[in-house]
């Protein structure tokens, strides 16, 4: 079946380490997002590509970097520049349009120890 | 810019009462989608409905119905005859439909949890 994988589904980092959360879709969508979960702030924007080694910031880039060497794959890397990092951070893609809708995977929870 | 709002943060009811999630939303574009989704405790997001700004008909699914308002700027969503399934945390979101900046970017509401009793 068509889909989002997101792994690991739970991560613990220590302060001060860089650590990547992995994101592969096998729908052939074009579009691919980065958010991150707080209580109560609902979802918001990390990074989005919309092509192939191409991606634009978004509301909060700030602290994290991304890659967007194939098509199928989508990582983000939380850096130790990331003040809060603790989070849930969803995944999702889309084939660029609004009206194809959007796919999400399962998440990962990170835990800053 | 996008903004969505969600107001009620946190909403408890008894079983089988019917309940009102709102959602209001701010867009330049003529051309927008809004968006619900369901996400239980397990995390994961569960589309519930797309609805394009040209289309302001009300939907029903089930227990499920949306009131779709342009001039209000709303998009609310109604549980009839609530179950303890139905507890969840709902997302409002909006995307404008091509082109600009925010090509096919989503901007989600805060979300408001929903709690059914039994």
């Amino acid at each position: 079946d068509g889909g989002i994988t997101q792994s690991p589904k739970y991560l613990f980092r220590k302060e001060g380490q860089n650590v990547t959360l992995s994101c592969e879709q096998n729908l052939n969508h074009d579009a691919m997002y980065w958010y991150r979960q707080d209580p109560g702030q609902g979802l918001r924007l990390i990074y989005y590509s919309q092509i192939v080694n191409d991606f634009q910031k978004g509301d909060i880039a700030e602290g994290y970097s991304v890659s967007r060497e194939k098509k199928e794959s989508f990582p983000l890397t939380v850096t130790s520049a990331q003040k809060n990092p603790t989070a849930f951070y969803l995944c999702a893609s889309s084939m660029g349009r609004a009206s194809r809708g959007y796919t999400f995977g399962s998440g990962t929870r990170l835990t800053v120890v | 810019a996008q903004k969505v709002t969600q107001a009620q943060t946190e909403i408890s009811v008894v079983e089988k009462e019917d309940v009102t999630l709102d959602c209001v939303y701010e867009t330049r574009d003529t051309t927008y989608y809004l968006f619900w989704y369901k996400q239980p405790p397990s995390g994961e997001l569960v589309f519930l409905i797309r609805r394009n700004s040209f289309d302001e008909q009300n939907e029903i699914s089930g227990r499920y119905s949306w009131n779709f308002q342009k001039s209000t700027s709303s998009f609310n969503f109604t549980i009839t005859a609530s179950q303890v399934v139905d507890s969840a945390v709902y997302f409002c979101a909006l995307s404008e439909a091509a082109g600009g900046t925010s090509y096919g970017k989503l901007t989600f509401g805060q979300g408001t949890i929903l709690t059914v009793h039994p």
